[in-house]
């Protein structure tokens, strides 16, 4: 019973253009938000997050949108670099629920020359 | 800054040993975690804790046991390992203030049962 989903497993993206990376949720108390990045051989580390107050969050060139009616985040690289080759992690939690981070399965995202 | 730091980085256990995996934060996080993950798998949580003398269960807790005597250190225990432990194991933790819940990751621990 996948609370995160992350349906597309890998992503191939040119040099310079838009990666967007989806994220669709089930349960309706998730209340928060965050997108990770991992590169092989590493922890994940944190890229950007949003509040269910907000629909939108940018931070450079990452920006995520979230959808609460469709219960979907996706998130914006713009434009797209190839250091920006790794696995990104969307997860969600729920405040005042019970206090677990959940996270997808991930998609692996290739930034081509 | 350490962040969150964990050891050993690389282990092989064999089938029916125990080992601790140690975790320390000094950034004075509330909330600590445990995640697994498996290959094309996301990450699991197998244990957390909101503050030190609090442990709960995530979704994958079998196997394995977890204790937050400190705010500092929140060690991972596997009892009896089995071939089904073998995996990347991250330790995390947060300042949970409101509904802002970010974690920061350790650098991963590789283990391997054989």
């Amino acid at each position: 019973d996948q609370q995160v989903k992350q349906n597309s497993p890998s992503l191939s993206v040119q040099e310079g253009r838009i990666s967007i990376l989806n994220c669709d949720y089930t349960n309706s108390m998730f209340d928060y938000f965050l997108w990770y990045k991992k590169y092989p051989a590493e922890g994940p580390t944190f890229l950007i997050s949003i509040s269910s107050i907000k629909d939108k969050n940018e931070d450079g060139r990452f920006t995520v949108f979230l959808n609460k009616s469709a219960k979907h985040l996706s998130l914006h690289i713009v434009p797209s670099q190839p250091g920006d080759s790794a696995v990104y992690f969307c997860a969600a939690s729920a405040s005042g629920w019970d206090d677990k981070i959940i996270f997808g399965k991930g998609t692996r995202l290739h930034i081509l020359p | 800054n350490a962040g969150v730091t964990q050891t050993p980085k690389f282990r092989i256990l064999k089938i029916g040993q125990s080992m601790t995996l140690q975790c320390t934060q000094d950034m004075n996080h509330n909330y600590m975690y445990w995640y697994r993950q498996d290959p094309g798998m996301g990450l699991k949580l197998i244990y957390y804790s909101v503050g030190a003398g609090i442990t709960d269960k995530g979704e994958v807790p079998n196997g394995y046991n977890v204790s937050r005597s400190t705010t500092e250190d929140f060690p991972l225990r596997l009892e009896l390992a089995a071939p089904s432990q073998t995996s990347v194991y991250f330790c995390a933790s947060s300042l949970r203030q409101g509904n802002s819940n970010t974690i920061y990751f350790g650098e991963g621990s590789w283990l391997t049962v054989v």
